[in-house]
């Protein structure tokens, strides 16, 4: 079935450092993909997506590469701070038979701490 | 923007309670999903429903039922709760594609005395 791995956290950086967090997915066809953000205590927020090969997609700072030769969607930023603090979560979406509808796989998440 | 409402974002029940959860969406889409959120085990999801009426598991939907009586509202039910459902709870909704993305709630955080 299809699945998203992302690296195991906490990933911990001092300000203005350079950010990556990997991901990468298994799924038949052509899933678009998506990365979230959750802050303490908060649902998930849309980070960024993309919904084809070689889609960049980006937001405030960061941005992810889809990259289906090697099923990969990596985010990064290249000077994080502390309120970037939060957890990501890698997800893709894929069809299911009933209604036709599109249901997210997530990663389990990577806790990202940033001091000043 | 979409906006995805939980009726509470704190709940204390006790065991054998029964619960309901509310979550209301207020951009007319087609699908909508009710998740647990626990330490070390990501996002699982429970239930969700691609129209009014429809509904379909997920991959933990033991203990739970829902309902989707109106197309912007979806109600997750706990019909005896249990101190393992403690947990933090998040409704989401999506058009039916998804290609938009997710758009969730804030999160009930449900605790089961």
């Amino acid at each position: 079935g299809d699945s998203v791995t992302q690296m195991e956290g906490p990933v911990t950086l001092s300000e203005e450092a350079f950010l990556t967090i990997n991901c990468t997915y298994t799924a038949t066809g052509y899933p678009s993909l998506f990365w979230y953000v959750q802050y303490p205590g908060e649902g998930l927020q849309l980070l960024l997506k993309a919904t084809k090969a070689d889609d960049k997609g980006s937001n405030k700072g960061f941005e992810a590469t889809y990259r289906k030769e090697t099923t990969s969607f990596h985010l990064e930023k290249g000077s994080v701070q502390v309120s970037d603090s939060a957890v990501y979560f890698c997800a893709l979406n894929k069809t299911r038979q009933s209604g036709g509808s599109y249901i997210p796989t997530f990663g389990r998440g990577t806790s990202l701490i940033v001091h000043p | 923007d979409v906006k995805v409402t939980q009726s509470s974002r704190y709940l204390v029940k006790r065991t054998g309670e029964k619960v309901f959860l509310e979550c209301v969406q207020d951009m007319d889409h087609e699908n909508m999903f009710w998740y647990r959120q626990d330490p070390g085990l990501g996002l699982r999801l429970i239930y969700f429903s691609y129209d009014v009426k429809m509904k379909e598991k997920g991959d933990i939907p033991e203990g739970y039922s829902v309902s989707r009586e109106k197309k912007e509202r979806f109600s997750l039910i706990l019909e005896s709760a249990s101190t393992n459902q403690t947990s933090m709870y998040l409704c989401a909704s999506s058009l039916r594609t998804g290609v938009s993305g997710y758009t969730f709630g804030s999160g009930t955080r449900l605790t089961v005395v």
